[in-house]
């Protein structure tokens, strides 16, 4: 199994800032996983994270509205810049080593007014 | 990618009342999780389960990866009980490992 902290848990941000959220994991892993889930809605990949390369993001996500760092194996951070309320949302990390069962975070409940 | 369905998508339970919920697949799979999310968004692990049955004290999944369903049951569910239920699944090619897909949840809600 595997362990996560994710901080923070929850914040309410102004329009226009940026927020980070940390995910460190109780041991190594090559893959992490960044989710988020609008209100109401199921969970959508915004990108995978890979130690020593560029994050992979998904259709409809960029590198400039949500950077990610991965500067080791076990801790990541994904940004959420010039933060609009159509941000508000859970973002979730995920660690898994494929094939087995995945870990998530507690998520971090962002509210942008 | 993969679809995931879940059925039903709301569902209303009196106290000590059983439930089946169903998660339909489109495509083969490695990886199969049934998650409980709770009020503060956190995702509970219920059961890994790619294929066959597992039971964890009131709650059961059975996963027929041939038929590509998956079934969670609930017995004499508990207002605890109540909050999102989701599946997710991870497909087997041409998707990076350890993706999941999800399915969009059914929402429990028990009364005493």
């Amino acid at each position: 199994s595997a362990v996560i902290s994710q901080k923070p848990s929850r914040d309410i941000c102004q329009r226009g800032t940026s927020l980070t959220i940390q995910c460190q994991v109780d041991s190594q892993v090559t893959m992490m996983f960044w989710y988020r889930q609008q209100p109401g809605q199921s969970l959508t990949l915004i990108a995978t994270a890979n130690q020593g390369s560029e994050a992979t993001y998904e259709s409809g996500f960029v590198i400039d509205k949500f950077p990610i760092s991965r500067p080791n194996l076990t801790f990541s951070t994904l940004t959420v810049s010039n933060m609009s309320p159509e941000d508000s949302s859970i973002y979730l990390c995920s660690v898994s080593r494929g094939d087995t069962e995945a870990f998530f975070g507690q998520g971090t409940r962002l509210t942008v007014v | 990618g993969i679809q995931v369905e879940q059925s039903p998508p709301d569902l209303i339970l009196q106290e000590g009342a059983n439930s089946t919920l169903r998660c339909n697949f489109s495509d083969s799979v490695n990886n199969l999780q049934w998650f409980h999310q709770n009020p503060w968004g956190q995702l509970i692990n219920l059961f890994y389960i790619p294929s066959g049955t597992k039971q964890n004290g009131r709650l059961s999944a059975t996963t027929v990866a041939t038929e590509r369903y998956s079934l969670l049951y609930i017995s004499s569910s508990q207002t605890t009980d109540s909050g999102v239920y989701f599946c997710a699944v991870e497909q087997v090619r041409g998707s990076t490992l350890g993706r999941l897909y999800f399915g969009r949840g059914t929402q429990l809600t028990v009364w005493p």
